[in-house]
């Protein structure tokens, strides 16, 4: 148990839906990313927040956000689900704003049918 | 496109043998990298780091190499274990910003045979 918790571990949604995807850090860590694992594109960065703040986006489509709440916790929100983002999203943390030393979560593997 | 690279996207080994996975780095202003190991069905776990004013950099049955002439990073893992085996992942970093995300190389799937 890496202590970064992710939540649900699967999801099955239909097109045109919208999810959320949920990331409790570890306890400490203030930093909190997310990834998208796809086999054709690997790791991508999406986003990361620190402290409740938004402080670096990556290839982040416009459909999707996120935030991070007072309690640290952070929500990825899809929306307008295509096929083509069926994908591993996976949250890590660290205890500074920086990309040193992340501990990634378990992930929640997201299906569109 | 991706700034790090992977050689080689398979590599099959003996148990006990000596592993060496290789990666290729395009940023020259990258100051950091780690190396993280992908079992199935789990997320990246840190295996070692290191950053650019090191060449070398030692840890348990596993060493980083990085060569910044030629942009180059490897990892290798003394006597290979069949738990070894997994998906390994080279990334690399940029500091000195206010963006510190890292960079992802595709992954060199290992294979260990018993």
């Amino acid at each position: 148990d890496s202590g970064v918790t992710q939540t649900p571990k699967h999801l099955i949604t239909a097109t045109g839906q919208r999810v959320t995807l949920r990331c409790s850090p570890r306890s400490g860590d203030l930093s909190v990313y997310w990834y998208q694992q796809s086999l054709d594109q690997g790791l991508q960065f999406l986003i990361q927040y620190y402290n409740g703040e938004e402080r670096a986006k990556g290839n982040i489509l416009e459909r999707f956000s996120a935030q991070q709440f007072p309690d640290l916790h952070s929500e990825l929100n899809l929306s307008s689900l295509e096929l083509g983002d069926s994908a591993l999203y996976f949250c890590a943390s660290s205890v500074q704003d920086g990309g040193y030393g992340y501990t990634f979560g378990s992930g929640t593997r997201l299906t569109v049918v | 496109g991706e700034s790090v690279g992977l050689h080689l996207p398979t590599l099959s080994v003996q148990e006990g043998d000596n592993s060496i996975i290789n990666c290729a780095y395009s940023n020259s202003a990258s100051d950091y990298f780690i190396w993280y190991k992908q079992e199935s069905g789990k997320g990246p776990q840190f295996i070692i780091d290191i950053r650019s004013n090191m060449d070398k950099r030692q840890g348990q049955r596993v060493t980083v190499l990085l060569n910044k002439t030629v942009k180059h990073l490897s990892l290798q893992i003394a006597a290979t274990q069949p738990g070894d085996s997994a998906v390994y992942f080279c990334a690399e970093n940029l500091s000195g910003g206010s963006n510190y995300k890292l960079t992802f190389g595709k992954g060199t799937l290992l294979t260990v045979n018993p």
